[in-house]
């Protein structure tokens, strides 16, 4: 597999269930982020995580909690979601700072859409 | 922190006219802005970008100006083609990485036959 790969792509799942997001990208890249796209609103920075260390929160609700085991992969953890957190995850990574070029470019995932019933 | 607002939120062409969006950014420290396309259910993608110290870029069809006076930036599109319908969203990053990169509400292009 090449690229920035995302499971599950699809997730129902109630108020009160615990849910995993998986990410995993294969482009040797040192940064990693989560994203919340929601229709007509901007692509919402979540979590980003830099070689493996979590550097920007931008105040996310803790029923939204991520985990960055290595510089491959990404998983956000799910609980106790309420309806308006029904959106696309997208999962993101690029090269940041030494190790590679710096381009400034973001690599999606395909997203997994999240419904909250 | 930084702001940027993207118009128009649709935008209807016919194939071969042109089309352009527009985005402004708050912040003057602002030095790289990327387009993204992201196509009906596909993941977002770069398609161009641009730096502080460039005034415009162009790559076959597609061109992005900046105008870092006022605080602009647009991608104009020329020839368009069924394929370049998606939804295309501008960011302004002060770092010039893509840690810090702040994205506009897209835009939604439908180019009709």
């Amino acid at each position: 597999e090449t690229g920035v790969t995302q499971t599950p792509r699809h997730l129902v799942m109630g108020m009160t269930n615990k849910k995993s997001l998986k990410c995993e990208q294969h482009l040797g890249h040192n940064a990693m982020y989560w994203y919340k796209q929601s229709a007509k609103k901007p692509l919402e920075l979540m979590f980003v995580y830099s070689l493996e260390e979590r550097v920007e929160n931008n105040s996310v609700p803790s029923r939204f909690s991520p985990e960055c085991p290595n510089s491959s992969h990404l998983f956000l953890h799910l609980h106790t979601l309420q309806p308006e957190d029904s959106a696309l995850y997208l999962c993101a990574s690029s090269q940041e700072g030494a190790g590679g070029p710096v381009t400034g470019e973001l690599f999606f995932g395909e997203g997994s859409r999240l419904t909250v019933l | 922190g930084e702001n940027v607002e993207q118009h128009p939120s649709t935008l209807s062409v016919q194939e071969g006219d042109s089309a352009v969006i527009k985005c402004t950014y708050s912040d003057s420290a602002s030095n790289y802005f990327p387009w993204y396309k992201q196509e009906l259910g596909k993941r977002p993608q770069l398609i161009i970008d641009i730096r502080s110290n460039v005034g415009e870029k162009k790559d076959q069809r597609i061109a992005v100006t900046l105008n870092k006076t006022a605080k602009h930036f647009s991608l104009h599109i020329t020839e368009t083609q069924p394929e370049d319908s998606a939804v295309y969203f501008c960011a302004a990053s002060i770092t010039g990485t893509a840690s810090k990169l702040t994205f506009g509400t897209g835009t939604r292009l439908q180019v009709t036959l």
